[in-house]
């Protein structure tokens, strides 16, 4: 069954430090997101970008995030300056075009803020 | 998005069928109905999705009666590796935009 792989599983950062946060989505799919759940909380949608550019993105994807596509496999999500509150599990995932509602999600980085 | 409520937690033995009721009142002509399932540090995973009466699956079933006012996840004779969370959610690919909307979603535990 294909997957969604997320690099690294677990990602600790100083407050004010910049991360990216690694995904590969699914070969053939076309869209792709960001999402993120704080520990105990509801998943909460980033972003979705297709056609290399963001099609939506939430409230909580301000200016300190930003994603990309650098090649024709990765996915990633760039946080510039972190906050203690940017500590959660960031999923990536991505789904094709048709009506299937069905997203596939990677497994996850928890990302520490300390 | 249509709102969806479900109980936030059921306890089942093993070897039962579970049956996971959501409510979505306001549902639109165009949405899907479509079940995830999350276990503790992972990310959700697609169930099973439907349009109306029946879909069943490898893993569940999914029933939708004519309203569409309410759909039920059903999952035969679980077992101790079906203890999750299940998020039920309402909605319809719009162009360029496949935003999914969880709620709380209902805690399964399964007891031996």
């Amino acid at each position: 069954e294909p997957e969604v792989t997320q690099t690294p599983s677990h990602q600790v950062t100083q407050m004010g430090q910049e991360v990216i946060l690694r995904c590969v989505p699914i070969s053939n799919h076309l869209y792709f997101y960001w999402y993120r759940q704080i520990l105990g909380q509801k998943v909460e949608f980033l972003v979705s970008f297709y056609n290399n550019e963001i099609s939506e993105k939430s409230e909580i994807f301000d200016d300190q995030f930003s994603v990309e596509r650098p090649d024709g496999s990765n996915f990633t999500l760039k946080i510039r300056s972190t906050k203690l509150e940017d500590s959660a599990m960031y999923f990536c995932a991505s789904s094709d075009e048709g009506a299937n509602y069905g997203y596939t999600f990677g497994s996850g980085t928890r990302l520490t803020v300390v | 998005l249509a709102k969806t409520t479900q109980p936030i937690s059921m306890d089942s033995y093993e070897g039962q069928e579970v049956n996971i009721t959501c409510s979505h009142n306001n549902i639109a002509t165009n949405d899907y109905i479509t079940w995830y399932q999350q276990f503790p540090s992972q990310g959700p995973r697609f169930i099973i999705q439907g349009y109306k009466t029946k879909v069943t699956n490898e893993v569940a079933s999914l029933f939708i009666p004519a309203d569409r006012k309410s759909s039920t996840l059903s999952l035969p004779r679980v077992s101790l590796s079906d203890t999750a969370v299940y998020y039920c959610l309402v909605g319809a690919p719009g162009a360029g935009s496949y935003q999914l909307t969880f709620g709380k979603g209902t805690k399964l535990s399964v007891i031996p």
